[in-house]
């Protein structure tokens, strides 16, 4: 069975761009979760979808977004990019809402 | 967002040595207690889970001991190797309700 895949694995952007990044979760699994992972720092809490819906958003400005489509893949849409939001992105996907979520590679964003 | 403190920073233990990781957490609604294995360029993986319905849970060389009335967790493991050396992470939900909160990552070396 499949894991959670992301894309890009890389992606350098310049100040000011957008950038999207993309999940699929597990086969069967419903809920996505992404999370930023600055360097040094933990997994700092995002977004998170579940039956297309968004069902909590971290302390994040609103210029980072995201959707689930109906086939529970979800990307996630940072606009007007700074310097600051280079980062690891990591997306991960549970069975159960709040349990078990199973991570993705991650997508490495870079703002130049 | 409830917080969840992870201590230490980093580690170094020799090979054979029996690391300890701790973490603490505020939310006495938290029901779900996970750790997180994370090596360099790679996404978190799931190492270990508890309840607060039991005191410890063993798999293979990993040790969760929790505590519930100091809402204290911590990480064991026994008869350490170099491989093991990664950054580990703590983390809680509601399941059900919230999203993981993750601690801050401890990085751990197992020098032979």
């Amino acid at each position: 069975e499949a894991g959670v895949t992301q894309s890009p694995t890389h992606l350098i952007k310049t100040r000011g761009q957008q950038a999207t990044l993309r999940c699929s979760p597990i086969s069967g699994h419903t809920s996505v979760y992404w999370y930023q992972q600055a360097l040094g720092l933990g997994l700092q809490f995002l977004l998170w979808y579940d039956e297309g819906e968004e069902r909590n958003r971290g302390n994040f400005p609103p210029r980072f977004s995201g959707r689930q489509f109906p086939n529970y893949s979800s990307e996630l849409n940072v606009n007007a990019l700074e310097l600051e939001d280079s980062a690891l992105y990591l997306c991960a996907s549970s069975l159960e809402q709040g349990l078990t979520a199973f991570f993705g590679q991650g997508t490495r964003l870079t703002v130049v | 967002q409830q917080q969840v403190k992870q201590s230490p920073q980093s580690l170094i233990v020799q090979k054979g040595g029996i690391p300890i990781i701790n973490c603490a957490y505020e939310n006495t609604a938290f029901d779900y207690f996970p750790w997180y294995q994370q090596f360099p360029g790679k996404g978190p993986a799931l190492l270990i889970a508890i309840r607060p319905d039991v005191s410890e849970k063993k798999e293979g060389r990993f040790t969760i001991s929790f505590n519930k009335s100091a809402k204290q967790f911590s990480l064991h493991i026994m008869d350490s190797q170099p491989g093991d050396s990664a950054t580990y992470f703590c983390a809680a939900s509601m399941s059900g309700n919230t999203p993981l909160v993750f601690g801050k990552g401890t990085r751990l070396s197992v020098i032979a």
